[in-house]
């Protein structure tokens, strides 16, 4: 079974400034998909980034990055530039195939600090 | 990506009754998915829906206490049964898109 780590349970940053969260996961499988989702408030589940395992180059979305060490299974997330409406839960996912089962780490609350 | 509204938004419900939740989809998707979670905690998937088949639950969720119906391609419901306070949870239905699984906006169900 898949396994979806956050190790950060919390974590601030200062506006403007780069704030990376980190996720590790377990797979036996080779091709797989990864994901970056964010929650606000609004408990509105909002995807911010997306990784397909057979893609070496990492993926990025303007201000959102990934650092994708398929080796280490390591999936961390870069948020530049941060601004107040990133203050969220952060939320890993791992797929291992389409219309496949989803699993989620335990997530990251982000503290944007003005 | 599809859009998918989802309602109730809220909800506060008394123990021993249910609620039904539906989410509707502005496309056909083949698959649906529920998940419930918990205050504080991540998402766990309860069941996957296809339409025109019984839906298929995770361990642990059994179709007594959450049945699922999926009656076209675009709509879905959960109905939590005899619902006791440890049902208190943001229930969320999703899709399978071209990016990534897209969610409802969550009905936050307390139960008093």
């Amino acid at each position: 079974a898949q396994t979806v780590t956050q190790s950060q349970p919390e974590m601030s940053v200062q506006e403007a400034e780069t704030v990376t969260l980190s996720c590790t996961y377990d797979t036996s499988e080779n091709n797989y998909y990864l994901f970056w989702y964010k929650q606000p408030p609004s408990r509105q589940m909002i995807l911010v980034i997306r990784q397909e395992a057979y893609k070496q180059q990492n993926a990025t979305e303007n201000r959102f990055s990934v650092n994708f060490q398929k080796a280490a299974k390591s999936f961390s997330l870069k948020i530049s530039d941060s601004q107040l409406g990133d203050t969220a839960m952060y939320f890993c996912a791992f797929m291992p195939r389409v219309y496949q089962k989803v699993t989620f780490g335990t997530g990251t609350k982000l503290q944007v600090i003005p | 990506s599809a859009v998918i509204s989802q309602k109730p938004s809220r909800d506060i419900c008394q123990r021993g009754t249910s609620l039904t939740i539906q989410c509707q989809v502005d496309s056909q998707v083949t698959m649906m998915f529920w998940y419930r979670q918990q205050p504080g905690q991540s998402l766990t998937l309860i069941a996957t829906a296809n339409q025109g088949s019984e839906a298929t639950y995770e361990s642990g969720f059994v179709i007594d206490k959450f049945p699922i119906s999926r009656p076209n391609l675009t709509f879905s419901t959960l109905t939590v049964s005899n619902m006791s306070p440890e049902d208190s949870s943001i229930y969320l239905c999703s899709v399978e898109g071209p990016s990534g699984y897209t969610f409802g906006s969550g009905t936050r169900l307390t139960v008093v």
